[in-house]
C-alpha cells in the first residue's frame, strides 16, 4: 500500500530557527509537494519538485525553501521561523501521467512557532 | 489561480441519511478529484472524474461533473458516523501543469448517528 511519511506529528520551535520537516514517500513516485493548512484558507501549496533536484515554486514559497537530493524524499526548510508559519504542514506524492493523478499525502505536521 | 470552492461550507445530517457536496470551479480542466481529511489526518483521495464523464460511482460514492456549468457534485449515501470529516474538491488546468492540482476549502460534513 502507498505510503507518504512525514517525520513529525507535533514540532515546537522557537522564532528564529531554522526548522526542518522531512517527508519520505515509498511508491518511487517522481512528485513532490508541501502545502500548508490553515482555517478558512484551505491547502496552499508552497513547493513541489517533479524529479530528483528539480523544484517549483508554488503559491506561497517566501520564507520557506525546498530540498531534493532522493527520487523518495523531500525537505522543507523554514530558514529562519516566524510566528506566522505556524500551521499543518501537508506532504504529498504523485506519479506522473498523461493527465495529473491523484497525490497521496502524509498525516501532517502541526507546526507551532513560538 | 483557479480554485474549486465547496458549498456549503458545514453539512450536518443524521445516520443513514444522503449528504450532498459541491464544487464550483472558474476554468477549463481535464479531471476532478474528491478527498476526504479525518481530523488531524492526511488527505485521502476518494475519487477521480475526467473532462469526458458526466457521472462515476465508487461504492456508496456518487460524483457527477457538469463541465458547461464548471460544477461537481459528490453524494454519499446512506451515509455513517465514519464519513464524519472534510471533504475537498481538487482540480487541474487545461493547458497547465499535468502534476499540480488546486483545492477548495473543504465542506465539513457531520454525520450524527
Amino acid at each position: 500500500d502507498v505510503k507518504v511519511t512525514q517525520s513529525s506529528r507535533y514540532l515546537v520551535k522557537r522564532t528564529g530557527e531554522k526548522v526542518f520537516l522531512e517527508c519520505v514517500q515509498d511508491m518511487d513516485h517522481e512528485n513532490m509537494f508541501w502545502y500548508r493548512q490553515d482555517p478558512g484558507l484551505g491547502l496552499r501549496l508552497i513547493y513541489f519538485s517533479y524529479d530528483v533536484k528539480m523544484k517549483e515554486k508554488g503559491d506561497i514559497p517566501e520564507g520557506y525553501s525546498v530540498s531534493r537530493e532522493k527520487k523518495e524524499r523531500f525537505s522543507l526548510i523554514l530558514e529562519s521561523a516566524s510566528t506566522n508559519q505556524t500551521s499543518m504542514y501537508l506532504c504529498a506524492s504523485s506519479s506522473t501521467g498523461f493527465l495529473v493523478q491523484p497525490q497521496h499525502f502524509g498525516d501532517g505536521t502541526r507546526l507551532s512557532i513560538l | 489561480s483557479q480554485q474549486g470552492e465547496e458549498d456549503p461550507q458545514a453539512l450536518s445530517i443524521q445516520e443513514g441519511e444522503n449528504a450532498t457536496m459541491n464544487c464550483s470551479y472558474k476554468t477549463s480542466i481535464n479531471n476532478l478529484q474528491w478527498y476526504r481529511q479525518n481530523s488531524g489526518r492526511g488527505l485521502v483521495h476518494l475519487i477521480l472524474i475526467r473532462s469526458n464523464e458526466r457521472e462515476k460511482h465508487s461504492g456508496r460514492l456518487r460524483v457527477t461533473l457538469d463541465t458547461s456549468k464548471k460544477s461537481s457534485s459528490l453524494l454519499i449515501t446512506a451515509s455513517r458516523a465514519a464519513d464524519t470529516a472534510s471533504y475537498f474538491c481538487a482540480t487541474d488546468a487545461d493547458g497547465g501543469s499535468n502534476y499540480k492540482l488546486t483545492f477548495g476549502k473543504g465542506t465539513l460534513l457531520t454525520v450524527n448517528p
